[in-house]
């Protein structure tokens, strides 16, 4: 089964329009972080947010959110205000464990977003 | 601070040679961690390194090998390269783990023809 779905291949957004980017996870973990990135077509992963399993709260930073949905075992991210330079790949990733030890994120297959003006 | 520095960003080698690919991390990050991308397999964990140590491998055949230097560099070889092996490999620092995530570098695109 696979750990991380992201079940939008690629999406199409207005300038100035907010985002919702899906990802569902899977792990029986109770401890777990969830990470998204963006891909920029020069192929550094950037690093947008993080959600940690037992944060209270939902995640944000800056013009990002995550709304996680822990019973549904969802952590979407939310951009307000896209703007031109938001079009990329846009990945969602978990790790599994308190981290020491099980070094690894596992990445879905991503969501290329495209803005258009 | 400088990021994450990979050398080189391409590289074109034929099949059967070997390469190696360098990453330099940010300074006081101890945990290297390397990923392949491809557009078949997406992003594929590889190892991660900590303090010279190999901490966690992925599930890669034994023509994919790395190391850490003492200055907290990596290095990872492929031997026998084969067509499968084209991807963009990343590779990713942190302070200690990956509980906060990692800082990723601009990757080295390997095309093997």
């Amino acid at each position: 089964a696979q750990k991380i779905t992201q079940t939008q291949p690629g999406m199409f957004v207005q300038e100035k329009e907010a985002v919702t980017l899906d990802c569902t996870y899977d792990t029986s973990d109770p401890s777990y972080g969830l990470f998204w990135y963006k891909q920029p077509s020069s192929g550094e992963m950037i690093f947008l947010i993080y959600q940690g399993s037992y944060d209270q709260q939902n995640a944000t930073e800056g013009r990002y959110s995550l709304n996680f949905q822990k019973a549904r075992k969802s952590a979407n991210l939310v951009i307000s205000a896209s703007q031109l330079g938001d079009s990329a790949m846009y990945f969602c990733a978990m790790r599994e464990g308190q981290g020491f030890g099980n070094e690894k994120l596992t990445f879905g297959t991503g969501t290329r977003l495209t803005i258009i003006p | 601070k400088a990021g994450v520095t990979q050398t080189p960003r391409y590289l074109i080698k034929t099949r059967g040679q070997q390469v190696t690919l360098s990453c330099s991390p940010i300074s006081g990050h101890r945990s290297v961690s390397w990923y392949q991308q491809t557009p078949g397999q997406g992003l594929q964990f590889l190892f991660e390194y900590f303090s010279e140590t190999q901490r966690n491998k992925g599930n890669f055949p034994g023509r994919f090998s790395g190391r850490q230097f003492s200055n907290s560099r990596s290095e990872m070889n492929v031997s026998t390269l084969e067509l499968g092996d084209s991807a963009l490999y990343l590779c990713a620092s942190s302070l200690a783990s990956v509980i906060y995530g990692y800082t990723f570098g601009s990757g080295t695109r390997l095309t093997v023809v």
